[in-house]
This record gives structure tokens, C-alpha cells and sequence, in this order.
């Protein structure tokens, strides 16, 4: 069975940090590129970022760059979000899925930017 | 940037009834090596996205067959044949031909008359 699960969101000052990780199982996570994508409260899907399987190429929409990190641990089926200088309007739940093709998404995990 | 624009955007419809929801890109979402890289997605209350079609007109697997997606260019179309109420959620289209960024449509609410 196909999983994959958020973890690391939290309450956060205005300018503080996070770090969102996406634990897999169920396919070869190595082979897939993945996704952050984004939700802020009674919104729509919002792309964050993607990185391909080695993590050698890493794509974010502009309103993260400069602030936010995507990365993997192949070795352990892990993906991750490092999030600095939040703001307020980075408030969303954020899903981990597979790639571009979205064929597999997690449950989420819920970032609240607030003072 | 790639804009995709959903109508409509509320869409109430009657149990048994047929729906339909448009798509539509700002610019040809075919890729140069002839593929269209456009999906659409159900949201339900309370759930995840999950994906029901992808590349325009592939069904997922255990997606019903009354759902069905076509099109082609800067249009294209999410139809359910006849809604059942398990179906009550939020749809968007989502395009990668053209990214980054990948880029969605604002969504589509569909709910039960």
C-alpha cells in the first residue's frame, strides 16, 4: 500500500522557521521526482516546489524562493520542506506528492504563521 | 506563467444527473514532444486531492467509469456522467507542460441539489 506521511507543521512566529518532512513506503521512492503543494484555509492548490530523484534539480514557485529548501534522503524514503522567514500568508496545509504527475498524495500537515 | 481558469466555479446538480467542468489554459498545453500534460483532481470534504484523470483522458485506476475527461489545446473538460453523492467535493485541473511552476485551476465545487 502506497503512503505517504506529512509531519512538522506547526504555530509559528512571523520570520521563524520549519522544517515539513514526507515519510514514504509503498513505491520506490528514488525513482519518483516529488512535490510540495500547498493549501492556505478555503483555497485553492497552490504548487510550492519539485525535485527530482537525486535532488540535483530543485524548482519553487516564486513566492518561495530564497526562503524555502526542498530536499530527500533517498536512503530514507524521506522528503523534506525547510521553510525560513515565514509569513503570515504562508499559512496552509502542506501536502508531499509524487512529482508532477500527483498520482500519490499524503495526508498533510497544517503550518500556522502567526504572532 | 501558465494560467488555468475553471468554470464554473459552484455547481450544484441533481442526483443522477450529468455534470460537466471546463478548463482552460492561457496558452496550447501541447508539449513539444506531443504530449498534453493536463490532469484534474477530486477533493473531497476533509480528504486529500486525489488524482481521477490524467494526460487529459486517462482514467486512474478505480476512478468509476462515469467520469470522464476530454479536450484538447486550451480546452478541456471533467464530465461525470451521472453524480452520485460520494462525488460531493472540490475538482481542479492541473497543467506541467509548461513548468515551473505548475499551475491549477481555482476549482470547481460541485454539490448535491
Amino acid at each position: 500500500e502506497v503512503q505517504l506521511v506529512e509531519s512538522g507543521g506547526d504555530l509559528v512566529q512571523p520570520g521563524g522557521s520549519l522544517r515539513l518532512s514526507c515519510v514514504v513506503s509503498g513505491f520506490s521512492f528514488s525513482t519518483y521526482w516529488m512535490s510540495w503543494v500547498r493549501q492556505a484555509p478555503e483555497k485553492g492548490l497552490e504548487w510550492v516546489a519539485t525535485i527530482n530523484t537525486d535532488g540535483s534539480d530543485k524548482k519553487y514557485v516564486d513566492s518561495v524562493k530564497g526562503r524555502f529548501t526542498v530536499s530527500r534522503d533517498n536512503a530514507k524514503n524521506s522528503l523534506y520542506l525547510q521553510m525560513n522567514s515565514l509569513r503570515v500568508d504562508d499559512t496552509a496545509m502542506y501536502f508531499c506528492a509524487t512529482g508532477h504527475w500527483a498520482d500519490y498524495w499524503g495526508q498533510g500537515t497544517l503550518v500556522t504563521v502567526s504572532s | 506563467d501558465v494560467v488555468m481558469t475553471q468554470s464554473p466555479l459552484s455547481l450544484p446538480v441533481t442526483l443522477g444527473q450529468p455534470a460537466s467542468i471546463s478548463c482552460r489554459s492561457s496558452q496550447s498545453l501541447v508539449h513539444s514532444n506531443g504530449n498534453t500534460y493536463l490532469h484534474w483532481f477530486q477533493q473531497r470534504p476533509g480528504q486529500s486531492p486525489r488524482r481521477l484523470i490524467y494526460k487529459v483522458s486517462n482514467r486512474d485506476s478505480g476512478v468509476p467509469d462515469r467520469f470522464s475527461g476530454s479536450g484538447s489545446g486550451t480546452d478541456f473538460t471533467l464530465k461525470i456522467s451521472r453524480v452520485e453523492a460520494e462525488d460531493v467535493g472540490v475538482y481542479y485541473c492541473m497543467q506541467v507542460t509548461h513548468w515551473p511552476p505548475i499551475t491549477f485551476g481555482q476549482g470547481t465545487r460541485l454539490e448535491i441539489k
